[in-house]
């Protein structure tokens, strides 16, 4: 158990349709990645939120949005959904800032998530 | 360009045999860390192992060992004594600087074992 919990681990929803993906860090870590896995594209980097603030940004759409709230829980926020948004969603936590290269991530069971 | 990337799509091994996974990288950074994650069939990501860019020694972990080799840009993995549960997706990723910047990954190999 890596002590990330992400919530739901299925979603199936239809096309057009908002969904929100949650993530629990490991207690403690203050950053929070979310990664998008699907097939043909390996795992994609999304966004990083660093203690409530956001701190990086990859290849995000601007339909996807995301938050972290003070208790460091974070939410993944997909809307007008399209086939190809189907994929697992990982969330991931790290602990501070620390020495060369950081620390490994820690990563959630994942959401997997089929827009029908 | 690609930061990290893994030429073996797919690799078979025989069970109690070693395999290496290569895995080369390119970076501009001195500080950098290089990490190993498995992904069983269930999907989770496993962290396996870690190198820094300073870290003279290679890394080890069990079975798990990194071959580090920084003028080469490579880290590879070798899993020694395989055993049928190391089938798995394994991936390669790398943080530039030594903050907590994203991890940036490989597109993976899938590693089957053989009884």
């Amino acid at each position: 158990d890596s002590g990330v919990t992400q919530t739901p681990k299925h979603l199936i929803t239809a096309t057009g349709q908002r969904v929100t993906l949650r993530c629990s860090p490991r207690s403690g870590d203050l950053s929070v990645y979310w990664y998008q896995q699907s097939l043909d594209q390996g795992l994609q980097f999304l966004i990083q939120y660093y203690n409530g603030e956001e701190r990086a940004k990859g290849n995000i759409l601007e339909r996807f949005s995301a938050q972290q709230f003070p208790d460091l829980h974070s939410e993944l926020n997909l809307s007008s959904l399209e086939l190809g948004d189907s994929a697992l969603y990982f969330c991931a936590s790290s602990a501070g800032i620390t020495g060369v290269g950081g620390t490994e991530a820690f990563f959630g069971q994942g959401t997997r998530l089929t827009v029908v | 360009a690609q930061k990290i990337t893994q030429t073996q799509p797919g690799m078979f091994v025989q069970e109690k045999e070693a395999v290496t996974l290569d895995c080369t990288y390119d970076t501009s950074d001195q500080s950098y860390g290089l990490f190993w994650y498995k992904q069983p069939s269930s999907g989770e990501m496993i962290f396996l192992i870690y190198q820094g860019s300073y870290d003279e020694q290679n890394a080890t972990e069990g079975r798990y060992s990194l071959n580090f080799q920084k003028a080469r840009k490579s880290a590879n993995l070798v899993i020694s004594a395989s055993q049928l549960g190391d089938s798995a997706m394994y991936f390669c990723a790398m943080r530039e600087g030594a903050r907590n910047t994203p991890l940036v990954f490989g597109k993976g190999t899938r590693l089957s074992v053989i009884a």
